[in-house]
């Protein structure tokens, strides 16, 4: 079965601060990773996944298959970046996407 | 983007009565939708995958019976909490995934529900 582990429930940062959320996983397959935030008051929106290899908003996020971990990092943080983060994992085998989310991380960022 | 959209956002119903919420791809067809369940303070729980024209696929522990999907279109799904009780109250989101967008899967709103 699959897993997706968010240990912390709660980060708190300063702004210009690094953060780190972290993420690990458990799959048989080969997974495709996802990082998804939710806003206040918005819907869950997409930050960025693992095959795009991209920069958004200033988060990267690298997979680590040996640590089964895709920890989102981002050097400087903002206010705005204050929501809440999840992590999620597709079955790459799979054409429906079902989406496997772990318990998610609310970050606030302090000014 | 891609948009998706679920009506009601708030539904009050008494305990015993049946609720319907509807999730809708605006500018997209979807052959597919999920629904998830969503408590306080906690993740998305998956709980079922609509499937256009056929019947929806449900995890583990979800009675079926008790949550009614269908998926009769290729923009509209519906989810139906029937006999609902005080336990059934909760967050639902609905997603959908346009043709060719890689994995990725837009959400509804999400619908708050509560049963007195």
């Amino acid at each position: 079965a699959q897993r997706v582990t968010q240990p912390e429930k709660l980060l708190s940062v300063f702004k210009g601060a690094p953060v780190e959320l972290k993420c690990n996983y458990s799959y048989s397959g080969s997974p495709e990773l996802f990082w998804y935030v939710q806003y206040s008051r918005q819907r869950l929106q997409l930050l960025l996944r693992h095959i795009s290899r991209e920069s958004i908003k200033g988060f990267t996020a690298d997979l680590n298959k040996g640590e089964t971990s895709f920890h989102l990092k981002k050097p400087f943080a903002q206010e705005e970046d204050s929501a809440m983060y999840y992590c999620a994992l597709s079955d790459s085998g799979g054409s429906n996407y079902k989406l496997t989310f772990g318990k998610g991380t609310l970050l606030t960022v302090n000014p | 983007g891609a948009v998706v959209s679920q009506h009601p956002s708030r539904v009050i119903c008494k305990s015993g009565t049946s609720v319907k919420i509807e999730c809708r791809s605006l500018d997209f067809q979807a052959t597919t939708m999920f629904w998830y369940r969503q408590f306080p303070k906690q993740s998305l729980m998956l709980m079922a995958t609509s499937n256009e024209g056929s019947k929806a696929t449900y995890e583990q522990g979800v009675e079926k019976d008790k949550f009614l999907i269908n998926h009769a279109s290729l923009t509209l799904s519906t989810l139906t909490v029937t006999s609902a009780h005080p336990e059934d109250s909760s967050f639902y989101i609905c997603s959908a995934r346009p043709p060719l967008a890689a994995g990725e899967l837009f959400f509804g709103e999400g619908s708050r529900l509560t049963v007195l």
